[in-house]
């Protein structure tokens, strides 16, 4: 079982460039998040998708996109990256409706200089 | 404005005794709430959950309660082992939204 998977593990980005970040889980959950961590701040979410075909803006959405690509996948774009950016990105999922806590992946360690 | 605050950023127990997590929440309308384990290079795994119509909820050596009135959650960790070293997240989802909102964590170190 490879619950959450998150690709790549680890990437370095110059300023102005774009990036998508990968995720895919295969526990059929309705619902997929985005999250950045950061020093002292935990975990704060970007977007997440209720259900497939949905996406809502989390706390911190500013300079993100995402698609729920289907079911399984869902994606987080940069589309010109800023060294606020530089974090460790989780992606999880979970099912609401059957009370599932969230699932993570391992994180995607990102920087940009 | 964080709704969910874990105003302890480290705490430090000798193994076999007890650690005690706290975390303290600001929205009445949280109807579930999680405690995460993190180690390093990994992302958080669940560890324990509790519903807000209950008041206490035990696995194993893991136990959380909930005080509603106070809006404080803790996770007793008895005994506790130098395994458990990590960062604890607590978390909380309201009632009628799909988010879940993350506390800062707390390192927990055991001491053998």
């Amino acid at each position: 079982n490879a619950g959450v998977t998150q690709t790549p593990k680890f990437q370095v980005l110059k300023t102005g460039q774009s990036m998508t970040l990968q995720c895919a889980q295969d526990m059929n959950h309705n619902s997929m998040y985005w999250y950045r961590q950061d020093p002292g701040m935990g975990l704060r979410l970007i977007y997440y998708s209720a259900s497939e075909g949905t996406t809502d803006k989390g706390e911190v959405p500013n300079g993100y996109n995402v698609s729920r690509l289907n079911k399984r996948e869902f994606s987080l774009r940069l589309e010109s990256a800023a060294p606020s950016q530089t974090s460790v990105y989780f992606c999880a999922s979970g099912d609401r409706v059957r009370n599932q806590p969230q699932h993570f992946g391992d994180g995607t360690r990102l920087s940009i200089l | 404005d964080q709704q969910v605050k874990q105003n302890s950023p480290s705490l430090s127990v000798q193994e076999g005794r007890i650690s005690i997590l706290n975390c303290d929440y600001t929205n009445s309308m949280f109807d579930y709430f999680l405690w995460y384990k993190k180690y390093p290079a990994e992302g958080p795994t669940f560890l324990i959950s509790i519903s807000s119509i209950k008041d206490k909820n035990e696995d194993g050596r893991f136990t959380v309660f909930l005080n509603k009135s106070a809006k404080h959650l803790s996770l007793h960790i008895v005994p506790s082992q130098p395994g458990d070293s990590a960062v604890y997240f607590c978390a909380a989802r309201g009632y009628n939204f799909n988010k879940f909102y993350f506390g800062s964590g707390t390192k927990l170190n055991v001491k053998p």
